[in-house]
């Protein structure tokens, strides 16, 4: 399985952009990089997957270095709701298996 | 609402008690996942399953069991044999559990806490 490796912890003042870095050196061709979030808890939320190309939707942008080995989840305007865990993770296929496998991830606080 | 329920929010297990957590859902998917998630860390897989009546062993399995009866349903017991169980537990599905670009839904969660 692909590991990753993420920062325990950033700050972010609400309003500016968060952009939470995560390393994935050992990725392989077939395997899209997903990013979750947790708030304490509950259960994880979805936010946003890729596999080569820059992503965006409703709540995130994720940009992709060329040789993939690594990526930033962007949340263009944090609010104090972006409080939370966020998790990078590869999934990869063991067999016929496709399974994440979670990380520690980054504590988030976005603050006034 | 579709969606994955897990029930109950809270259990409380005895020592040398067996107890099962209940997980359902109404996506219609193959895939169904078991996580544990102990203070602080990250998400630990505990078993999987891909198709009814099949399931597979995750990362830490032992002192866990599960059945995959029916589609929508796939229960984890916690049994005795399972040393620490206090944990937050993490219900899962996806479509089919085969491909790299799935997405996985999580219910809310249920907290197991040892009496």
């Amino acid at each position: 399985d692909a590991k990753t490796t993420q920062p325990p912890s950033m700050d972010c003042a609400e309003g500016r952009a968060a952009n939470l870095p995560c390393n994935h050196s050992t990725i392989s061709g077939n395997e899209y990089v997903y990013w979750y979030r947790q708030i304490h808890s509950q259960g994880p939320q979805y936010i946003i997957h890729g596999l080569k190309n820059n992503e965006t939707n409703e709540m995130a942008s994720l940009i992709i270095t060329e040789d993939r080995k690594s990526s930033t989840l962007i949340l263009p305007h944090a609010t104090l709701r972006d409080t939370a865990v966020y998790y990078c993770i590869v999934r990869s296929l063991t067999g016929t298996a496709s399974k994440l496998t979670f990380g520690t991830g980054t504590r988030l606080q976005v603050t006034l | 609402d579709g969606g994955i329920t897990q029930s109950p929010k809270y259990l409380f297990r005895k020592e040398g008690q067996n107890v099962t957590l209940s997980c359902e859902q109404n996506l219609n998917h193959d895939a169904m996942y078991w996580y544990r998630q102990d203070p602080g860390q990250g998400l630990r897989l505990i078993y999987y399953s891909q198709i009814v009546n099949d399931f597979q062993k995750g990362d830490i399995a032992e002192g866990y069991s599960v059945s995959r009866e029916k589609k929508e349903s796939f229960p984890l017991t916690v049994t005795s044999a399972q040393k620490n169980p206090t944990a937050f537990y993490l219900c899962a599905s996806s479509t089919s559990g085969k491909a790299t670009n799935e997405k996985l839904f999580f219910g809310s969660g249920t907290q197991l806490s040892v009496l």
